[in-house]
């Protein structure tokens, strides 16, 4: 998985906790991203960040925050999980910033909101 | 912003035949067309891509074509072997308007390959 790790791997918990799963990526790219994947839906972009401190929204963003203080560490936050935010989450990876630059993928953390 | 529709969702041959799934996309700015393999539990895995200023590329027994005027794209398997079976996902990316860069992968909703004995 091209040195990217997800923890954990499986959680439950209940409506109206907070959760936070870490992505940690030995590669030392530049860019980060966190996917959710749902049946139907494919993959879709939560938030991803360009550098240390500067993350940006992607198309599904409402109720994830993310911070990133390390090169190496992404964090996704669900302030208050509801059951719609049961899913996968996928970690992934990317060095380049120009359009076209490969993305690899994590292991995935499947999320269950009871 | 960008839409990606992939088909069929379901596949299924018998092994030694061929394999195709197509994709189309909507926004005429992406120029870079990755194709994923995912098996049951693990993480996409990039198998082939394809940029925009190519139109067709090969890896053994994997290939994918492009078509920038028709705006759409396929993968095709050869010599499919069970091994094979698993989701595929093509995926449309664009450059990302705005601060810091990076590109934004648009995904299509996966096909499900099942190699037959």
């Amino acid at each position: 998985d091209a040195g990217i790790t997800q923890s954990p791997r499986h959680k439950v918990t209940e409506t109206g906790t907070p959760v936070t799963l870490r992505c940690h990526q030995t590669e030392n790219h530049r860019y980060m991203y966190w996917y959710r994947q749902d049946p139907g839906h494919g993959l879709r972009l939560i938030h991803y960040s360009y550098g240390v401190k500067d993350t940006d929204k992607g198309e599904v963003s409402d109720g994830y925050s993310v911070s990133r203080s390390k090169t190496e560490d992404f964090l996704l936050t669900l302030e208050s999980a509801t059951s719609s935010q049961t899913s996968v989450y996928f970690c992934a990876i990317g060095s380049s910033g120009e359009g076209g630059s490969e993305q690899f993928f994590g292991p995935g953390t499947r999320l269950t909101v009871l | 912003g960008e839409n990606v529709e992939q088909h069929p969702s379901t596949l299924s041959v018998q092994e030694g035949d061929s394999a195709v799934i197509k994709c189309t996309y909507s926004d005429s700015a992406s120029n870079y067309f990755p194709w994923y393999k995912q098996e049951l539990g693990k993480g996409p895995q990039l198998i082939i891509d394809i940029r925009s200023n190519v139109g067709e590329k090969k890896d053994q027994r994997i290939a994918v074509t492009l078509n920038k005027t028709a705006k759409h794209f396929s993968l095709h398997i050869t010599e499919t072997q069970p091994e094979d079976s698993a989701v595929y996902f093509c995926a449309a990316s664009s450059p990302r308007r705005g601060t810091g860069g990076g590109n934004k992968l648009t995904f299509g909703t996966g096909t499900q390959l099942k190699v037959e004995l």
